[in-house]
């Protein structure tokens, strides 16, 4: 199955609203990390977080290891933020191996 | 400036001839890799690389070859292209597998005809 779930799918938020992404994971925790995947593509690392709470500007990202699943809080929205957010387990141990989830597509609005 | 140089930013290729992947970084990394993302579909592991050593190869066809010549350098030649092949292709890098942040260049989009 499916060992990196996001939720939800798709967001659209008016601008100045806040937004909880969610992902959980079915396998033992070894790191995770966020990433904005811009319109045209380009990713962007947003946290590594393999456990507790990291802030970055408007960006709140929470990981509960025993519960296997990290947060992403988007304060505020801005038109700005629209894109694909994506979370990822490292699931490959020495090998650097990533496992993506599908992603949550938000869409902020003015 | 670009931190991870991938080139070129766009490709079409026609059935079954043979493409290589620029991918070149700068952030002093010792892991790099290659990812893939379909239309609609997750992004997927390829291939990593470690001090120019393959760590991890998840890729089920021996028409992709991963080439590392220097450390920051690790290109991925592909034979034989398929249209199922077509997809955007990144190149990623980090300090310390996936211990650390990585990095990702701004992709190849590969169109297969």
């Amino acid at each position: 199955g499916q060992q990196v779930q996001q939720s939800p799918a798709s967001l659209v938020l008016q601008e100045g609203e806040n937004a909880e992404l969610q992902c959980n994971f079915s396998t033992s925790l070894n790191s995770m990390q966020w990433f904005y995947q811009r319109p045209g593509g380009s990713l962007v690392s947003l946290f590594y977080n393999p456990s507790g709470t990291k802030h970055s500007g408007r960006l709140t990202s929470t990981t509960v290891i025993k519960e296997r699943r990290s947060s992403l809080h988007i304060s505020s929205s801005q038109t700005t933020d629209s894109g694909t957010y994506l979370c990822a387990l490292a699931t490959g141990g020495l090998s650097g191996k990533l496992t993506f989830g599908e992603g949550t597509q938000v869409t902020v609005i003015s | 400036d670009p931190k991870i140089i991938q080139k070129p930013k766009y490709l079409v290729a026609v059935t079954g001839s043979e493409k290589i992947l620029i991918c070149e970084q700068y952030l002093g990394h010792n892991a790099m890799y290659w990812y893939r993302q379909s239309a609609k579909k997750p992004l997927e592991f390829m291939f990593s690389y470690s001090y120019q050593k393959l760590m991890d190869n998840q890729t089920a066809s021996s028409r992709f070859q991963p080439q590392s010549s220097k450390k920051n350098h690790l290109d991925l030649q592909i034979t034989a292209l398929k249209p199922d092949d077509s997809a955007t292709y990144f190149c990623a890098s980090s300090q310390d597998g996936a211990n650390s942040d990585y990095t990702f260049g701004s992709g190849t989009r590969l169109l297969v005809i």
